[in-house]
């Protein structure tokens, strides 16, 4: 199985702050993954798909890149609604399976 | 729109089995396959399998085989994930989803079915 590994695992910011996740897969994935936003109570939100596009409907804040087995995910502009779990999740071959999740939380 | 609305909570003693359905609309149900993820109490996210709504072809995580079936119902364009010989550690908030054509990435999610294993 593709082991996906995200750092850091908890980080601190304040609104306004330039945020990035690193999500490091244990082979080649090609572009084949996506980024989740969590909050408590709530299913995932589909953020990026294919290492960089953007899904319909979510702000321009967030971007996505990497290829291979290098992946970042980076919110220009942290807003308030933007304290929550983000998950990689990689779908080249299965399983597909999930990064552990960042937290970020308000400094 | 597309819509995924699953079956309420349940609790389930050790050693029992447990099916959640998962009732799709806004959308072809047999043009995009379902996938079952589920979340543990303040732990991560968990790949649990994929079926296709198409032909009823299935793949499931290793750890699970066995223990867990994936069927659907076209008829009524909905899903089944069922889990036997449950565990504590199967206590968790089951997802089911649905991919964008083409892709494993997930845009649509279902509300959540807490299952809850304790004797």
């Amino acid at each position: 199985d593709i082991q996906m590994t995200q750092s850091p695992s908890t980080l601190s910011a304040s609104v306004g702050d330039r945020v990035t996740i690193t999500c490091r897969a244990s082979q080649s994935i090609s572009s084949w993954l996506a980024w989740y936003q969590q909050t408590p109570g709530k299913a995932p939100k589909l953020l990026i798909y294919k290492a960089s596009s953007l899904e319909s409907g979510v702000p321009s804040r967030f971007s996505g890149s990497g290829s291979g087995t290098q992946f970042t995910l980076t919110i220009s502009s942290l807003q308030p609604d933007d304290f929550a779990t983000y998950y990689c999740q990689h779908y080249n071959s299965y399983p597909w399976t999930f990064g552990q999740g960042t937290k970020v939380e308000i400094k | 729109q597309v819509q995924l609305v699953q079956s309420g909570a349940e609790v389930k003693k050790p050693g029992a089995s447990v099916k959640v359905s998962c009732k799709a609309s806004g959308y072809t149900f047999t043009s995009y396959g379902i996938s079952w993820v589920r979340q543990t109490p303040g732990q991560g996210l968990e790949w649990m399998g994929w079926i296709s709504a198409y032909n009823g072809n299935t793949n499931y995580a290793q750890k699970l085989q066995g223990r867990v079936t994936m069927t659907t119902d076209t008829s009524t364009s909905t899903a089944y994930m069922e889990l036997k010989s449950l565990r504590s550690d199967d206590t968790a908030l089951y997802y089911c989803a649905r991919g964008r054509s083409g892709s494993g990435s997930y845009p649509f999610w279902g509300q959540g079915t807490l299952v809850t294993v304790s004797s």
